[in-house]
């Protein structure tokens, strides 16, 4: 089967930087991506990593490590608005591009 | 504003009933992708159509159907509802269909309440 671990919450305050974890076990790898996803608001794309290193948006970076099936997203300079759950989402075929998304976490940041 | 339309906003219908969910997406996009919200089971892909094709079939029941038209909206029917059927359905389009296409753009969502 397919699974991806992620914390279902994490708590920050604002300006602070917050790491959150994804690790996977699927029967295909072609590449992890993030989306963010506000309270009654649909995902939006964050990043995406199909080799192993960090890539950097901004105040958003994600990482990936495949050898451990392991990536996170970092996230910088928290603001209030950076409050919303955070899903990691591998693509695990190639011939389409269908993604199997974790449970998500939901983030918030105080101030 | 993702530029994929989805409708309706909101549906509440009947066990037994049957349903379209309509989306229409970005202009230039010739994927689709369709998945499923709900609160225990997280964000499920369901199908992936390719301009008109079908590309990938997720755990889509086999009372859900959806087809991908030649001016490339979609539409995903939902037959025999029930109860558990209640969710936010979502739909996504990207250029392409395989590694080009990695960011997906997701509509604004059908909540569909089955009573």
């Amino acid at each position: 089967g397919q699974s991806l671990e992620q914390p279902s919450e994490v708590t920050a305050v604002e300006g602070a930087i917050v790491q959150i974890n994804c690790t996977y076990q699927t029967s295909g790898f072609y590449g992890l991506s993030w989306y963010q996803q506000h309270d009654g608001g649909a995902p939006t794309f964050l990043s995406y990593n199909a080799l192993d290193g960090l890539e950097e948006t901004g105040r958003f970076s994600s990482f990936l490590s495949r050898s451990d099936s392991y990536g996170y997203l970092l996230l910088q300079e928290l603001q209030m608005k950076d409050s919303a759950s955070y899903f990691c989402a591998v693509k695990t075929d190639n011939a389409g591009n269908m993604l199997t998304f974790g449970g998500g976490t939901r983030l918030m940041v105080k101030p | 504003d993702s530029g994929v339309t989805q409708t309706p906003k909101h549906l509440i219908t009947a066990t037994g009933q049957r349903v379209t969910l309509r989306c229409s997406p970005r202009s230039g996009d010739l994927s689709v992708y369709w998945y499923q919200q709900s609160l225990d089971q997280g964000l499920q892909f369901l199908i992936h159509y390719y301009n008109g094709e079908e590309r990938a079939k997720g755990n889509i029941l086999e009372r859900f159907s959806a087809q991908q038209f030649p001016d490339l909206h979609s539409e995903l029917n939902l037959s025999s509802l029930e109860l558990g059927d209640s969710a936010l359905y979502f739909c996504a389009s990207s250029v392409a269909d395989s590694d080009s296409s990695y960011e997906q753009y997701f509509g604004p969502g059908t909540r569909l309440t089955v009573t």
